[in-house]
């Protein structure tokens, strides 16, 4: 148990919908990291926050967008939904933001867009 | 942007054997190469890393080198146990006050008992 939590474990929803994933990090941990993993992609970073503060994009959409609140806890909000959105979804955290840092992953939201 | 080959995709190998799994990077800032396993139903684990100032790096039965000429870098399992059968990914990463990780396409590692 890598002390992150990711809700919900699964989620089925229908294309044009709206979901929002909800991630808490190990406690003490202020980075918060969200991934992307599909059959056809692979593993995707998508955006971290640090201590609330948006710190590096990677292959985000413009319909995804996340934010991470006073207590730490972060949400991953995917908009319009597209058949080719399902997938695992991961929350990572870590103490710090930099590269000195290890990253802990969560057991991650797997996604069914029909 | 950075982009990571990694090979093979799927890899059997005899308990007690010993595992190569090989990630290319084209990014020359990188400078972080982590290594994660992932098993069935879960997130991925952090094993082991390296940064760019090192050559090679052991922990136990694992080992990384990295050749930063050539902009590669390996992991190798010594005496594999079926405890290892997982999805191994590589990464590589550049500093710069935050963490902006590049995964590879993953390896499955099968044990055969």
């Amino acid at each position: 148990d890598s002390g992150v939590t990711q809700t919900p474990k699964h989620l089925i929803t229908a294309t044009g919908q709206r979901v929002t994933l909800r991630c808490s990090p190990r406690s003490g941990d202020l980075s918060v990291y969200w991934y992307q993993q599909s059959l056809d992609q692979g593993l995707q970073f998508l955006i971290q926050y640090y201590n609330g503060e948006e710190r590096a994009k990677g292959n985000i959409l413009e319909r995804f967008s996340a934010q991470q609140f006073p207590d730490l806890h972060s949400e991953l909000n995917l908009s319009s939904l597209e058949l080719g959105d399902s997938a695992l979804y991961f929350c990572a955290s870590s103490l710090g933001q930099g590269v000195n840092n290890e990253q802990f992953f969560g057991p991650g939201t797997r996604l069914t867009v029909l | 942007g950075e982009n990571v080959e990694q090979h093979p995709s799927t890899l059997s190998v005899q308990e007690g054997d010993s595992a190569v799994i090989k990630c290319t990077y084209s990014d020359s800032a990188s400078n972080y190469f982590p290594w994660y396993k992932q098993e069935l139903g879960k997130g991925p684990q952090l094993i082991i890393d390296i940064r760019s100032n090192v050559g090679e790096k052991k922990d136990q039965r694992i080992a990384v080198t990295l050749n930063k000429t050539a902009k590669h870098f390996s992991l190798h399992i010594t005496e594999t146990q079926p405890e290892d059968s997982a999805v191994y990914f590589c990464a590589a990463s550049s500093s710069g006050g935050y963490q902006k990780v590049t995964f590879g396409t993953g390896t499955k590692l099968q044990v055969i008992p």
